[in-house]
């Protein structure tokens, strides 16, 4: 059964204090990787599609990459904008996506 | 529509009561899911629907839940007899092909059963 867990459940940084957030995956064949943010009281927000280990994405201040176990979404000098929840899904051949449960990331002025 | 939409934003039902949630996908998306998150839980598949297909229901935690898919478009999720451990967001996604990039999201439908 495909599995997705995401550490730390809960980060505070200051602005501009760049980080980490990882995602740690189980798939009997990764058919691609996701992350999505999502801020309160609306849908997930797409970011970025993985598909293979050694890929890397980069939108703005974040940057995705990608191994055969882990995903890291590392967040360079973040603002207070960049405060939401962050969530990691996967894919694999024949199955739905799976959710982890999400990093909630606080970015304080 | 330029994104998805979900109606309605927030439904309050008595338990015991059915409701009716409704998607409306991206014109030309052949998939749609439906997903359910609980207060400080994550996402969990409900239903997936692609093209003509038949959908896939695995996801659907008891016979009260069901779905349908009118004319590749429009989707409803219906649930009978509602209990308050129905209480959640439910969320619908669409994507241009199956399974392929990310989806997008509508802003969901806040459901409480009291």
């Amino acid at each position: 059964e495909d599995q997705v867990t995401q550490s730390p459940e809960a980060l505070r940084l200051q602005e501009g204090e760049s980080s980490s957030l990882n995602c740690s995956y189980t798939v009997s064949g990764l058919r691609g990787l996701f992350w999505y943010r999502q801020d309160p009281g609306k849908g997930p927000e797409f970011l970025f599609t993985l598909y293979s280990a050694g890929e890397e994405k980069e939108k703005e201040r974040l940057k995705a990459t990608l191994t055969k176990k882990e995903s890291f979404l590392h967040i360079t000098a973040p603002k207070p904008e960049d405060s939401a929840t962050y969530l990691c899904a996967v894919r694999s051949y024949g199955q739905n996506f799976v959710f982890g449960p999400g990093t909630r990331l606080s970015v304080l002025p | 529509g330029a994104g998805v939409s979900q109606s309605p934003s927030n439904k309050v039902t008595e338990k015991g009561k059915d409701v009716e949630l409704r998607c409306d996908p991206i014109s030309g998306h052949t998939a749609l899911y439906w997903y359910r998150q609980s207060l400080g839980q994550g996402l969990e598949f409900l239903i997936y629907f692609q093209g003509n297909s038949a959908p896939d229901k695995s996801g659907l935690p008891s016979d009260r839940f069901s779905a349908e898919r009118t004319g590749g478009s429009v989707s409803t999720l219906t649930i009978q007899r509602t209990q308050q451990e129905d209480s959640a967001v439910y969320l619908c996604a669409s994507s241009p092909v199956e399974g392929g990039g990310g989806y997008t999201f509508g802003s969901g439908t806040r459901l409480t059963v009291v």
